[in-house]
């Protein structure tokens, strides 16, 4: 699976529009980026995917670029409980069941 | 609930001893997965179960680490001769699989072993 890199933390107000950028330069064609979310001693948390078209689910945005080098994943009204560590993540998707495998993240903290 | 149950939640053991942890996974998900999650690192992979049987155990780091899922569905990790090391949080995980795989994972709240 390709690597991504991440920043390891950001701060976002709450309210405000959280954008969690994520590289991944040499994904291949047939890789989707994947994004997941722990919370404080929790297991980790399924927000969205995609392959290369933007998508939108009730959790979040996931804007991939053309070229599909990079990414960003929105929350678009961050709230104290969108405090997590996210996670970034290329992975071969329908038809396989490959483990995923989990970089550093980013610490994003939404501050009052 | 109908979410991924790990047991126990918390075990506290002194080194040299045996442990095992338990994941009862979300009922009709044929694929389990064992993650080991450090203080300040992301989960680490350590093995995956299509069924019944190990389809990768690669992310194992020595044996004395070994897991198994008989029927299927629970599954255990088994911890021989545990070391102040191997103190972590292991996290369990299942997904469907086939075309309904989409690649979301659902992770219990994991067990946290303290070797002391």
């Amino acid at each position: 699976d390709a690597k991504t890199t991440q920043p390891p933390s950001m701060d976002c107000a709450e309210g405000r529009a959280a954008n969690l950028p994520c590289n991944h330069s040499t994904i291949s064609g047939n890789e989707y980026v994947y994004w997941y979310r722990q919370i404080h001693s929790q297991g980790p948390q399924y927000i969205i995917h995609g392959l290369k078209n933007n998508e939108t689910n009730e959790m979040a945005s996931l804007i991939i670029t053309e070229d599909r080098k990079s990414s960003t994943l929105i929350l678009p009204h961050a709230t104290l409980r969108d405090t997590a560590v996210y996670y970034c993540i290329v992975r071969v998707a329908f038809g396989s069941a490959r483990q995923l495998t989990f970089g550093s993240g980013t610490q994003l903290t939404v501050l009052p | 609930g109908a979410g991924v149950s790990q047991t126990p939640s918390n075990k506290v053991t002194e080194k040299g001893k045996y442990v095992e942890l338990r994941c009862d996974p979300i009922s009709g998900h044929t694929a389990l997965y064992w993650y080991r999650q450090s203080l300040g690192q992301g989960p680490e992979f350590l093995i995956y179960f299509q069924g019944t049987g190990a389809a990768d155990d690669s992310g194992l780091p020595n044996d004395r680490f070994f897991a198994v899922r008989p029927e299927g569905s629970v599954s255990t990790l088994k911890i021989q001769r545990t070391e102040r090391g191997d103190s972590a949080v292991y996290l369990c995980a299942s997904s469907l699989y086939g075309t309904a795989n989409t690649g979301e994972l659902f992770f219990g709240e994991g067990s946290r072993l303290t070797v002391l």
